[in-house]
């Protein structure tokens, strides 16, 4: 079962804007991971946070997370064309080493 | 170096056929994850394999099976393919050692059961 749920599932803005997409996981993490997939394509890794993180930043990206509300968001400041695409969280919980997907935030970036 | 490598990108199979997808990992990873993506479902975990190892499983039907081989590339196979099987199947490979590993994934193969 998916551990992550991202919210919204869609969300559609102009360029220029700022983009901001929320994950809840359901148990404790080591780690939680945001990845980019451009529409049929494979997906890339962004950033990943640790549990014992409360913000991260690269380039663009800001990502955060409250382990006490077992939530993590991701902002993407002044949005491209080229960030058009589904951005999903994933999770690891355990020593097995198997990510837990959120089903996906489809990000439209309007120009 | 050179990326994630699945083959083929696309195919196309009738129903009751079998298929084998294959994936390269990277140089060096030892942890090869399959997954399976169709509309609006996001990512279903299938296997991961480590060191020629299935070290995780997936909530799928005997008909999907993998294996891993010692230059740690590794094959997916789905028997008695149904029309729901269709789907973009992901690979993706990691160190696979530690949690927090960032996992690299292939272009995915696009299968098609008609």
């Amino acid at each position: 079962s998916q551990q992550g749920e991202e919210d919204p599932q869609a969300l559609s803005i102009q360029e220029g804007e700022n983009a901001t997409m929320n994950c809840s996981y359901k148990t404790s993490i080591n780690n939680l991971q945001w990845y980019r997939q451009n529409s049929g394509r494979g997906l890339v890794h962004l950033i990943l946070i640790r549990s014992n993180e409360r913000e991260k930043h690269s380039g663009r990206l800001r990502v955060t997370l409250d382990t006490s509300k077992k939530s993590s968001s991701l902002l993407i400041t002044a949005s491209r064309a080229a960030d058009t695409a589904s951005y999903f969280c994933a999770t690891d919980m355990d020593s097995n080493y198997q990510l837990i997907w959120g089903a996906g935030t489809k990000l439209i970036i309007k120009p | 170096k050179a990326g994630v490598t699945q083959t083929p990108r696309y195919l196309i199979k009738t129903r009751g056929q079998q298929v084998t997808l294959s994936c390269s990992p990277i140089s060096g990873h030892r942890s090869v994850s399959w997954y399976q993506q169709t509309p609006g479902q996001g990512l279903q975990f299938l296997f991961e394999y480590f060191s020629e190892t299935q070290r995780n499983k997936g909530n799928f039907p005997g008909r999907f099976s993998g294996r891993q081989f010692s230059n740690s590339r590794s094959e997916m196979n789905v028997s008695t393919l149904e029309l729901g099987d269709s789907a973009l199947y992901l690979c993706a490979s990691s160190k696979g050692q530690r949690s927090g590993n960032t996992i690299y994934f292939g272009e995915g193969s696009w299968l098609t059961v008609v």
